[in-house]
């Protein structure tokens, strides 16, 4: 399968542990997207990289909250002290830089449930 | 400033017969309009985007949907529904290159009656 693929699928943790998310976006892809998705809401943007680079970030993304791409490949995403209110399902998608239009498809992964008690 | 509106959180159909999920944007640009499907348990998938060509865009699984710029309106259509449709669909607005400027709508849940 040559899709984009998180790990843990699940994640159940307590409120006040660290808990960091995988994304390994397809291989051709350089940019690398983290959504954070509610019960009843869309995807709501969170970061996103080109390569290494973190090239913007979400006024939603608190201090608490960290990504990464170091080698321009995978990604991690780490919630520090989680609390009640970050329990969502975190998204990852991968894409091409922009075409002539101006826009490439994203691709989903299945993403990361995050419960935290 | 972007934001879209997709004007109904579930709609239930007779299968065979048409669908149509609505959505209105707004933005400061001119737009790129998008429709992802999400099964459960599943990532998001494209049905179709708009990029300022044609109006009328034809997606995969017989979508498609018009850009109506004097009504504001993205609504997604099929002719003839399919149990397979059944899933929760998104409309989503990119008023430009920036990344964060990507806002999806909260949802349409599709329920498609036998």
């Amino acid at each position: 399968d040559t899709g984009v693929s998180q790990d843990p699928r699940h994640k159940i943790t307590k409120r006040g542990q660290n808990v960091t998310f995988r994304c390994d976006p397809i291989s051709e892809h350089n940019r690398l997207y983290w959504y954070r998705q509610t019960l009843g809401q869309g995807p709501e943007f969170l970061t996103y990289f080109q390569n290494e680079a973190q090239l913007e970030k979400s006024r939603l993304l608190s201090d608490r909250f960290s990504a990464e791409r170091p080698k321009g490949s995978f990604s991690t995403l780490e919630i520090q002290r989680t609390e009640q209110g970050d329990s969502a399902m975190y998204l990852c998608a991968s894409s091409f830089p922009p075409s002539g239009s101006g826009v490439n498809e994203q691709f989903f992964g299945p993403g990361t449930r995050l419960t935290v008690l | 400033a972007q934001s879209v509106t997709q004007l109904d959180s579930h709609v239930s159909v007779s299968e065979g017969t048409p669908v149509l999920l609505r959505c209105n944007y707004s933005s400061s640009y001119s737009p790129s309009l998008f429709w992802y499907v999400q099964h459960p348990n599943k990532g998001l998938q494209l049905l179709l985007k708009y990029t300022s060509a044609a109006t009328l865009v034809k997606g995969i699984n017989g979508f498609e949907a018009e850009f109506k710029k004097s009504e504001t309106s993205f609504h997604l259509t099929k002719p003839s529904a399919h149990m397979s449709d059944a899933a929760e669909y998104f409309c989503v607005v990119r008023g430009d290159s920036s990344a964060s400027k990507i806002i999806f709508g909260s949802g349409t849940r599709l329920s498609i009656r036998p």
